[in-house]
Parts: C-alpha cells; sequence; structure tokens
C-alpha cells in the first residue's frame, strides 16, 4: 500500500459546526503533516507530526486542532470556521522529518467548503 | 532563507511540442532537497522526481527531463512531446536539512500547463 487516503473527498459544513478530516497511511511512515491550499495558490503547511507528536504548528488558528491517535491515522478537527477557511485539505507523509529524507506521499485531499 | 520562485504562471502549448518550467531556488544550506509536484484538477499532489543537492546529475524519465545546476541555482523541467494528460499545476519545492525548519516543503506558486489539443 503506497497511498494517504483522504475522508471525506467533500465536505460542507456550516460556521457552528463540527467536523473531522481523516487521513490514513500504511506505509510505515513515521511523519505526518496537514497542508491548507487555496484556489491557484501554493499549498501551506499547518501541521507536522514526528513519531505521533506535534513538532510543528504553523500558527493555525485554535479553530483547527490536529490529532495523531497512532503513526497510520492523522486527524483534523474543524469547529466554528470562517468563510475564508474553505480551501483543499492535503494530508500527506513521509518516513521522517529528520536526516535521509525521502520525499513526502500526498492525499488526494478534501475540499472543505463553510458556508 | 528558503524561497522557490517559478516566474511562469501559465503557459499554454499545442500537443507535441517540447515545453520547459522554471524553477529557481535560495537556500544557505548546503544539503537540500529539491521536487516537482504535478497538481491535476482533481487536487492530488502527484511526486515527479526528488533530487538532493549533491546529486548534479539530470535525469530522464520517458517524456520528462530535468536539468538541475547548483551553479544557478535552478531545477528546470522539460516534457517533451508534451500530451493533453500533461495539462495541470506543476509545482516545484524545497527542503533543507536544518533543525528549527526541518519538516517543512518551501513550495513555487506553481505554474499552469496547458496543453492544447
Amino acid at each position: 500500500d503506497t497511498e494517504v487516503t483522504q475522508t471525506p473527498k467533500h465536505l460542507v459544513m456550516g460556521m457552528t459546526n463540527k467536523k473531522s478530516l481523516k487521513c490514513e497511511q500504511h506505509m510505515g511512515h513515521r511523519a505526518m503533516y496537514w497542508y491548507k491550499q487555496k484556489a491557484k495558490k501554493p499549498p501551506e503547511l499547518m501541521f507536522v507530526y514526528s513519531y505521533e507528536k506535534l513538532s510543528i504548528n504553523e500558527s493555525v488558528p485554535s479553530r483547527f486542532s490536529p490529532e495523531c491517535p497512532n503513526s497510520s491515522l492523522l486527524n483534523l478537527h474543524l469547529h466554528a470556521l470562517q468563510p475564508e477557511d474553505s480551501a483543499l485539505y492535503l494530508c500527506a507523509s513521509s518516513q521522517g522529518v529528520y536526516r535521509n529524507f525521502y520525499g513526502y506521499t500526498f492525499g488526494s485531499g478534501t475540499r472543505l467548503t463553510v458556508v | 532563507a528558503q524561497k522557490v520562485t517559478q516566474a511562469q504562471t501559465e503557459i499554454s502549448v499545442v500537443e507535441k511540442e517540447d515545453v520547459t518550467l522554471d524553477c529557481v531556488y535560495e537556500t544557505r544550506d548546503t544539503t537540500y532537497y529539491l521536487f516537482w509536484y504535478k497538481q491535476p484538477p482533481s487536487g492530488e499532489l502527484v511526486f515527479l522526481i526528488r533530487r538532493n543537492s549533491f546529486d548534479e546529475q539530470n535525469e530522464i524519465s520517458g517524456r520528462y527531463s530535468w536539468n538541475f545546476q547548483k551553479s544557478t541555482s535552478s531545477f528546470n523541467f522539460t516534457i517533451t512531446a508534451s500530451q493533453v494528460v500533461d495539462s495541470a499545476v506543476y509545482f516545484c519545492a524545497l527542503r533543507n536539512d536544518r533543525g528549527s525548519t526541518l519538516g517543512r516543503l518551501y513550495f513555487g506558486r506553481g505554474t499552469q500547463l496547458t496543453v492544447w489539443p
């Protein structure tokens, strides 16, 4: 299995809703990432988990709450989002964040619309 | 500071033409990694190539080729005999090997390639 699987593929939520995005990989990768991508822009890093511990938080608002329950699973919990949070949310994984780095595998993303 | 510049925002070609996508990067590190990703309209980022800073060999993979030149800090990507299926946004990205920024992938703004039949 050489994939990163993200669910759901599309999500529409109201500003008062609570929802979660899910990301799963079974490649034995120990680093996992959340990126946010607005239309016609490059992906922007949000969070990095290394060995299930949060190692980078790019000053993301607290209405985004990441969680890494185990080495294969990464969640992004959403609460009280704003319409400007509408974007493509991409998950990625890699063998590690440290030296001898071999590259990232990206999921196909969740297209989030906040209404 | 790390920076990736893709000066070409949009490129349009007709099928079977060759096209080169430019990428210029900035880093103070001696060890770094460069990537090219393809993003079709469906959204996923498809890995195309990774090159580390110690490996300046050019690479060819089918219709794709990459030219890495440290002297000009460039990592250009050429598609030979382009096809409609090559239409996508292409991102060049840089990752360095330095402590506080480990794990960060610095993307260029992307080049939208459209191949017309």
